[in-house]
């Protein structure tokens, strides 16, 4: 079955990079992009970007093009999610999900990263 | 890029069917899919494509479509299915959009 499993929670100071793994199994890793969403307390989802693990490609949202990079690590079947220069705002659950081109099917558990000084 | 609009609430009991809408401009043309998420979880797909169902998500889920809203009914709401329910639509770049969330009580 497909199993998406991401990195612990996370605490950063303001200014500071954070960097979210995410391991898949139980398909074939290349076959599918990913897509990161993130979901601060209390509101709803908000799409960040989306990586192709064939072909490397990347497509960010305008919000985030300047602060956020995904990479994917094939050996392992990994991909990961950097995002820098954070706020305070940034704190919020990030989601790593399978991407099947205009939706997607499977999400990690998420993982918190916490914005505190 | 543009907007889902869903209500923020739709409350009903047991047994009853809830129909939780999904309003934008961009919809008459496209496919929308449905997330459920309970609280301290992550989000479940249940309606793709419109109208199709994963294969664990139970018949009583099911999408419409009129124009420039879609609906997700609920059909025998069991207490099980209180939970956020999220809408979404990808743009013309391949981003996706997601709707400002309902939350649906079972009283």
């Amino acid at each position: 079955q497909v199993q998406l499993v991401q990195s612990a929670a996370e605490v950063k100071k303001p200014g500071a990079s954070v960097k979210v793994s995410c391991k898949a199994s139980g398909y074939a890793f290349i076959s599918n992009g990913f897509s990161w969403v993130r979901q601060a307390p209390g509101q709803g989802l908000e799409w960040m970007g989306w990586i192709s693990p064939y072909n490397y490609k990347t497509y960010y949202a305008q919000k985030f093009h300047d602060r956020v990079t995904m990479t994917t690590d094939t050996s392992t079947s990994t991909v990961y999610m950097e995002l820098r220069s954070l706020r305070y705002d940034d704190t919020a659950v990030y989601y790593c999900a399978r991407d099947r081109r205009d939706y997607v099917d499977y999400w990690g558990q998420g993982t918190l990263v916490t914005v505190s000084s | 890029s543009f907007e889902l609009t869903q209500p923020p609430s739709v409350s009903v009991s047991p047994g009853q069917t809830a129909r939780i809408t999904c309003s934008g401009d961009v919809l008459a043309n496209q496919y929308v899919y449905w997330y459920q998420q309970k609280p301290g979880q992550a989000p479940v797909l249940v309606i793709y494509h419109g109208n199709e169902r994963p294969s664990e998500i139970p018949e009583r889920f099911s999408g419409s479509s009129s124009g420039t809203t879609v609906t997700l009914t609920i059909s025998g709401v069991q207490t099980e299915d209180e939970a956020d329910y999220y809408c979404q639509s990808p743009d013309s770049r391949g981003s996706l959009v997601f709707g400002t969330g309902t939350k649906l009580t079972v009283l």
